[in-house]
């Protein structure tokens, strides 16, 4: 059974970057079938997406952020990373990341793995 | 961007009954819509793929169906467990979105 674990500093400072790492056990990220997603969740809010990464390094992320995001991935270590620059008050979160599937390589579904979350607040 | 909708954002419902959510994409989405449940300090769990493939060990009293812009969630004879909040989620074009939630509590 796949597992996603989260990890990184629960406290930012504004103006810094936030940066956190996804560590994938149990399972492999270098896989054609699958697409690796960064999504948060302010308290007592709703879910937005922030980006996801394939195997090959390709990247999407959601314009909402201002160019601020920016992923990478490590196949060899099986981990994959969201860097969000400028960070503000507005960017307090749980941060979830999540696996996707492919579906004939060019079609997706939901995310069916989601790590646990990590709580990171913004404050100085 | 695609805009999701969910109606109600809320339901109060006992269990046994029948719940019924609806998720509105502001264009069409195909059938690349997911459906998540969420309980407090939980991540989401999928539930349906696709607008109506069920996910791998999820109860059937949940469906899915629905294509284009009008899909909905059943649960039929809801269950202790089943008091979540739910969301949608279409996979269709960048970004991907996600509907408000539906919170189904108790009566």
């Amino acid at each position: 059974q796949v597992q996603l674990q989260e990890s990184g500093p629960g406290l930012v400072k504004p103006s810094q970057t936030l940066s956190l790492t996804c560590t994938v056990a149990r399972g492999s990220t270098n896989t054609a079938a699958y697409y690796w997603n960064w999504i948060r969740q302010p308290a007592g809010k709703g879910l937005e997406w922030i980006g996801r990464i394939y195997p090959s390094g390709n990247t999407y992320y959601n314009p909402s952020l201002q160019s601020r995001a920016s992923m990478t991935i490590d196949t060899s270590n099986n981990q994959f990373s969201l860097n969000l620059d400028s960070v503000t008050a507005a960017d307090t979160a749980v941060y979830y990341c999540a696996r996707g599937a492919l579906v004939r390589g060019a079609y997706y579904y939901g995310f069916d793995v989601w790590g646990q979350g990590t709580t990171v607040t913004v404050s100085s | 961007d695609i805009q999701m909708t969910q109606s109600p954002s809320s339901v109060s419902a006992s269990v046994g009954d029948r719940v019924t959510i609806t998720c509105r994409a502001s264009q069409g989405v195909s059938r690349w819509l997911a459906w998540y449940q969420q309980k407090p300090g939980k991540a989401p769990k999928l539930l349906i793929n696709a607008a109506s493939s069920l996910q791998s060990g999820v109860p059937s009293r949940f469906s899915g169906s629905g294509s284009g812009t009008d899909f909905t969630l059943t649960i039929t004879s809801l269950q202790p467990e089943d008091f979540a909040t739910y969301y949608c989620q279409q996979a269709n074009s960048f970004p991907f979105t996600f509907g408000p939630g539906t919170k189904v509590d108790i009566k």
